[in-house]
């Protein structure tokens, strides 16, 4: 139990693309999930978090114009780098919370590994 | 500013021995605490949690909570090469469900 799947699991776009990213609760329904960025031999950068049928709450330095997220239901959230750069090759990681279950745990995606040319 | 200390390593044992492996936390309003296990170039993976204090132990492994002292630490015994990874702490307060990870342990297990 408590799968969470990510897609693409790579992508490679041109500089200016937009790039979607969709994260899926495949045996639960999680009303909040998390997005995070992690550069190389760093460790996880919080993004944003998603919560199902609110707008997004983004940490300070997250721009929120250039990272839009949608968390359209129980099970799905999708974030989409617009006008991606170089500077935004990533590995972006979403997790989902287990609501009610133990201490709430956070269950993590595999993982979008985003180069940007 | 809640922050998550960990030693950054390489922690090195051979295999077979006991890995230890440290984290304090600022907040102490802190509840919950995890360990995930990061291989290299893949997403984190839910080792333990463990809210209260003393000792809960999994298999060969083994979380120790002391809030006073503001610590958790995880043991691995019987440490196998294919527990190489990086080990990261996590941290929850209450009325979140955000965490604040530790900038994680690299742990390296010698055959």
């Amino acid at each position: 139990g408590a799968v969470v799947s990510q897609h693409p699991s790579r992508v490679i776009c041109k500089s200016g693309t937009s790039v979607k990213i969709e994260c899926r609760s495949l045996d639960f329904q999680a009303t909040t999930m998390f997005w995070y960025r992690q550069f190389p031999k760093q460790s996880l950068m919080l993004m944003a978090t998603s919560n199902e049928g609110s707008k997004a709450t983004y940490e300070q330095g997250v721009e929120k114009d250039k990272f839009l997220i949608n968390h359209a239901s129980l099970t799905l959230s999708t974030l989409t780098v617009t006008s991606a750069h170089p500077e935004d090759s990533s590995f972006y990681i979403c997790s989902a919370v287990l609501a009610g279950g133990p201490r709430e745990t956070q269950y993590f995606g595999p993982g979008t590994r985003l180069l940007v040319l | 500013q809640k922050e998550v200390e960990q030693n950054s390593g390489p922690l090195s044992v051979p295999e077979g021995a006991i890995a230890s492996l440290n984290c304090t936390y600022s907040d102490r309003g802190s509840q919950s605490f995890f360990w995930y296990r990061q291989y290299s170039g893949k997403s984190p993976e839910l080792i333990m949690f463990i809210y209260s204090n003393g000792d809960k132990e999994d298999g060969r492994f083994t979380a120790q909570l002391n809030k006073a002292s503001q610590y958790v630490s995880l043991l691995i015994r019987d440490s196998q090469p294919s527990d190489s990874a990086t080990y990261l702490c996590a941290v929850k307060g209450a009325g979140s469900y955000q965490l604040t990870f530790g900038k994680g342990t690299k742990l390296s297990v010698i055959p």
